[in-house]
């Protein structure tokens, strides 16, 4: 079965940075697209960022960009989230969430059980 | 950006009511709009794709609809197992968006 393990997450200081990964299995990871998707607490939904199948398109929302990289290493079948400058506004859970399909549709079939990220000095 | 305004925010109803939760686009997105289930301390669960593709597993009761600009998703006879917040989310264009979502709670 699908399964998305992220880790990484912690309590670090504004500007600080934090790499989060994404470790997934039970599917092809090379055919699939990868997200990151964040929940502020007690808020909604944020798309964060998207790496696709192969590596060669990555896009991010404007509030990360600059600050944030995403990357996948298809023989660890694990998808990255670095970011830098952090700052408190970042604090949420981040999830990893799979393409829900091969041609990469944009949203997401499988989810991660999250990892908390907390920016406070 | 494509701003998604669901509505209500919050539903408080009686078992096996029926519930509509709304969700407007700020421009067209054709049937480019997903909902999710996100219940406590869960992450969320893909309930319909492309507006109104349910997904394996997801109970009769529930149905997805609209195209455009409006979209709805219905519960009829709602479960005690149906309390949740209810997502739409968009993937006509980048950055992909959600709606602010809609709690479900049980009376």
């Amino acid at each position: 079965q699908v399964q998305l393990v992220e880790s990484g997450g912690g309590v670090v200081q504004p500007g600080g940075s934090l790499r989060l990964s994404c470790a997934a299995s039970g599917f092809i990871f090379s055919n699939y697209g990868m997200h990151w998707v964040r929940q502020a607490p007690g808020k909604g939904l944020e798309w964060v960022s998207f790496i696709s199948s192969d590596g060669s398109k990555k896009y991010y929302a404007d509030f990360v960009k600059g600050r944030i990289t995403i990357s996948r290493d298809k023989s660890m079948n694990t998808v990255y989230l670095e970011m830098n400058s952090l700052r408190g506004e970042d604090t949420a859970v981040y999830y990893c969430a799979k393409d829900a399909q091969t041609w990469s549709a944009y949203y997401f079939d499988y989810w991660g059980q999250g990892t908390p990220v907390t920016v406070s000095s | 950006e494509i701003v998604l305004t669901q509505s209500p925010d919050f539903q408080s109803v009686t078992p096996r009511e029926k519930v509509t939760i709304t969700c407007r686009a700020s421009q067209s997105i054709d049937s480019l709009l997903h909902w999710y289930q996100q219940k406590p301390g869960q992450s969320p669960k893909l309930l319909f794709q492309y507006a109104s593709q349910s997904l394996s597993g997801v109970p009769s009761r529930f149905s997805g609809s609209g195209s455009g600009t409006d979209f709805t998703l219905t519960i009829n006879s709602l479960e005690a197992e149906d309390a949740a917040t209810y997502y739409c989310h968009q993937t006509k264009s980048l950055p992909f968006t959600f709606g602010g979502g809609t709690k479900v709670e049980i009376k």
